[in-house]
């Protein structure tokens, strides 16, 4: 079975400081990996998404995420933190058991200080 | 239009309660899923429905009995449930083309049930 670990339950940093939120993966066979972000009373939105086209791989607002066979990992990052980047953020990979099924890590709270 | 609408958008029941949940999308996307997600915890999933038929059960307890009238439409019909039960559920919705791994989920934002 297919598995990602988020290193870190909560992350801080400055507005304006550069936002790295960390994720590795176990898999046997390629990953197709995600970043999700979720709102305070929110549902999930896609911010990237992994899928052997590209290692660095550009998403929406500003974050990007780079596939490091490697290191199994895939980072997700932003240059500068914006405040209303604060929310829980989610790495997940995806399996087929006859339906797409996302495999989340634990999540990671990211906190924007002024 | 990438949305995902549910109602309601919150919700409290008894345990002798009957109710469903609803989720709708007019994406013409064929998987649907029914997640469940504890405060500060990760979405787990519990159904999918591929094509209106039922693809992946995960050993959810019978109480919670799900429905897929048809291509846009999901339903979440519960019964007898348990406090335990409170949580955000949350319904999402893929294209499941060929290839599905690659697929985007987009998500609803939740109902927010609270079981007395």
């Amino acid at each position: 079975a297919q598995s990602v670990t988020q290193l870190g339950s909560h992350v801080s940093v400055s507005e304006g400081a550069l936002v790295l939120l960390r994720c590795n993966y176990s898999s046997s066979v390629p990953p197709y990996l995600f970043w999700y972000v979720q709102y305070p009373n929110q549902g999930l939105q896609l911010l990237l998404k992994y899928t052997s086209a590209a290692t660095l791989v550009k998403g929406i607002n500003g974050f990007e995420a780079e596939f490091k066979k490697s290191e199994t990992s895939f980072h997700l990052t932003k240059p500068s933190a914006h405040m209303s980047d604060a929310a829980e953020y989610f790495c997940a990979v995806s399996e087929i058991q006859g339906a797409q099924k996302l495999v989340f890590g634990q999540g990671t709270r990211l906190t924007i200080n002024p | 239009d990438t949305e995902v609408t549910q109602t309601p958008k919150h919700l409290v029941m008894g345990m002798t309660n009957k109710k469903s949940l609803k989720c709708e999308q007019h994406m013409g996307h064929r998987a649907m899923y029914w997640y469940k997600q504890k405060a500060k915890k990760p979405p787990e999933l519990m159904f999918v429905y591929s094509y209106e038929k039922l693809s992946i059960n995960e050993s959810v307890p019978s109480r919670f009995s799900p429905e897929c009238p048809n291509s846009s439409l999901l339903n979440l019909h519960l019964h007898a449930l348990q406090p335990e039960d409170s949580a955000l559920y949350l319904c999402a919705s893929s294209q499941s083309l060929q290839g599905a791994s690659t697929d985007t989920q987009y998500f609803g934002p939740g109902t927010r049930l609270t079981v007395l």
